[in-house]
C-alpha cells in the first residue's frame, strides 16, 4: 500500500520559516495536499495540488513539489500556526501522512 | 455557506453496528465526491471510503467489507453504516467534501466501541 512519511515534529522560533516534508513514491503526480489541525479542531485545507492555496488562506503558506517530496512552507511563521500538520495524496485511494506536530518556540 | 454536521457517534459495544449521518448544506451532496475520514484518539488521519458523484464507491482496505457509504439526495445526507465494530474502531468520524483536495470538512462524531 501507499505510504506518505512525514517527521515527527518541526521547531520553529516566531518570524522564521518552517518546512515541513512529505516524502512518497512519485509524489509529484499525486495531486499532494496539505491539512492544518489545531487541537480539537477539524482539519483545514492550506495547500491543494501540491503548490495551490485555497482562497482564505495565509500567503505565508506555500507548498512546492520535486520528485518522491512535497514541502510545505510556513514563512513568517506566528503563534496561530502551532498545530499538526497533515500531508495527502491520492494513489489508486487517498492517503494520508504520518502527521507533523508544528511548535512555535 | 457551505455546511456539514455528523451525527450518530456514541458508545457501542464490540460486534455492534452504527451508522452515521452527515448532513449538508450550502451544496449538494449528490454531485459532489464525498468522503469519510477518521481519527483514532491521539492518532493521524485515516482514509475510510468516498461515493463519487456517479454513486461509485471505494473503501479502505482495512475496513472494506465492515463499512458501506451511501447518500441521500432528498435528505442532501451522507451516511457510513458500520457493522461488526471493534475496538480498533474507536475514533472522531469525519466526513468532508472532496474536489480540490478535501476542501470541506464537518466537525467530527466520536465513536467509542467498549464492552
Amino acid at each position: 500500500s501507499y505510504e506518505l512519511a512525514q517527521p515527527p515534529s518541526v521547531s520553529v522560533s516566531p518570524g522564521q520559516t518552517a518546512s515541513i516534508t512529505c516524502s512518497g513514491d512519485e509524489l509529484r503526480g499525486k495531486y499532494a495536499c496539505w491539512y492544518q489541525q489545531k487541537p480539537g479542531q477539524s482539519p483545514v485545507l492550506v495547500i491543494y495540488q501540491g503548490t495551490k492555496r485555497p482562497s482564505g488562506i495565509p500567503e505565508r503558506f506555500s507548498g512546492s513539489i520535486s520528485g518522491n517530496t512535497a514541502t510545505l512552507t510556513i514563512s513568517g511563521t506566528q503563534a496561530m500556526d502551532e498545530a499538526d500538520y497533515y500531508c495527502q495524496a491520492w494513489d489508486s485511494t487517498y492517503v494520508f501522512g504520518t502527521g507533523t506536530k508544528v511548535t512555535v518556540l | 455557506e457551505v455546511q456539514l454536521v455528523e451525527s450518530g457517534g456514541g458508545l457501542v459495544q464490540p460486534g455492534e453496528s452504527l451508522r452515521l449521518s452527515c448532513a449538508a448544506s450550502g451544496f449538494t451532496v449528490i454531485t459532489n465526491y464525498m468522503s469519510w475520514v477518521r481519527q483514532a484518539p491521539g492518532k493521524g488521519l485515516e482514509w475510510v471510503s468516498i461515493i463519487y458523484s456517479d454513486g461509485s464507491t471505494s473503501y479502505a482496505d482495512s475496513l472494506r467489507g465492515r463499512v458501506t457509504i451511501s447518500r441521500d439526495s432528498s435528505k442532501n445526507t451522507l451516511y457510513l453504516q458500520m457493522y461488526s465494530l471493534r475496538a480498533e474502531d474507536t475514533a472522531v468520524y469525519y466526513c468532508a467534501r472532496v474536489r480540490e483536495g478535501f476542501d470541506f470538512w464537518g466537525q467530527g462524531t466520536l465513536v467509542t466501541v467498549s464492552s
